[in-house]
């Protein structure tokens, strides 16, 4: 089953905020991978995080890996109407074949 | 272009006609795997591929069989559909490290209806 849990399911943003969604895990995380998904697209790999308390940089996009390795977010500044889409973070354990996905932040832009 | 093919994208089907839908990569990824999309539970994986002749059951895999008989290809195949198998199905590739930490590359997906 599902490994990781998204928060928000939904947001809803005024173009030009800043906003942050999270993921979580009741357990140790190997790592993370963050994909986005446009309306009507497939998912497209970001990024992957696999050490404690790493932050990565994508332009507005800052991903973080928390100290425990139980959580992950994704902060977005200054929101742009290309934003739009479901963002998925993804859990691929390094003793197992399977990735997990969350249920994922879909995020829309009020322009 | 690296891509990840997949046919049919949209097909609507009766309840207990079998039905394949096909999956082919042109990265010479070893490793495969078969996703459903459904409303508010994101993606769940059905079936992974790790290799030729290797594969290996998801989350998902009751009324769904795979086969890997060469590397490019992974075929799903529903040899009885539901209508619970409506979904979205998308097909995915990376190079095999340690495990799936590599990239995952998407296919376009597969839109199913089942009456």
């Amino acid at each position: 089953g599902q490994q990781v849990m998204q928060i928000p399911q939904y947001q809803h943003v005024q173009e030009g905020e800043d906003f942050t969604t999270y993921c979580n895990s009741s357990t140790t995380l190997s790592n993370i991978q963050w994909y986005k998904q446009r309306p009507g697209g497939h998912p497209v790999f970001l990024i992957q995080l696999v050490k404690s308390g790493e932050v990565k940089k994508q332009k507005r996009l800052t991903f973080q890996f928390g100290e425990a390795k139980k959580n992950s977010s994704l902060h977005i500044t200054a929101t742009q109407t290309t934003d739009v889409g479901t963002y998925f973070c993804a859990e691929a354990p390094y003793n197992d074949y399977k990735l997990s996905f969350g249920a994922g932040t879909t995020v829309t832009v009020r322009a | 272009e690296a891509q990840v093919t997949q046919n049919p994208r949209y097909l609507i089907t009766v309840t207990g006609k079998k039905l394949t839908v096909t999956c082919s990569q042109n990265m010479n990824h070893e490793y495969m795997s078969w996703y459903r999309q459904d409303p508010g539970l994101g993606l769940r994986q059905i079936y992974y591929s790790m290799n030729v002749e290797v594969t290996d059951k998801g989350d998902v895999p009751e009324g769904y069989k795979v086969s890997r008989k060469e590397k490019r290809n992974f075929p799903l195949i529903l040899e009885s559909p539901s209508p619970n198998q409506t979904s979205l199905y998308f097909c995915a590739s990376s190079h095999l490290t340690s495990g799936p930490t590599d990239t995952q590359y998407f296919g376009p997906g597969t839109r199913l209806t089942v009456l």
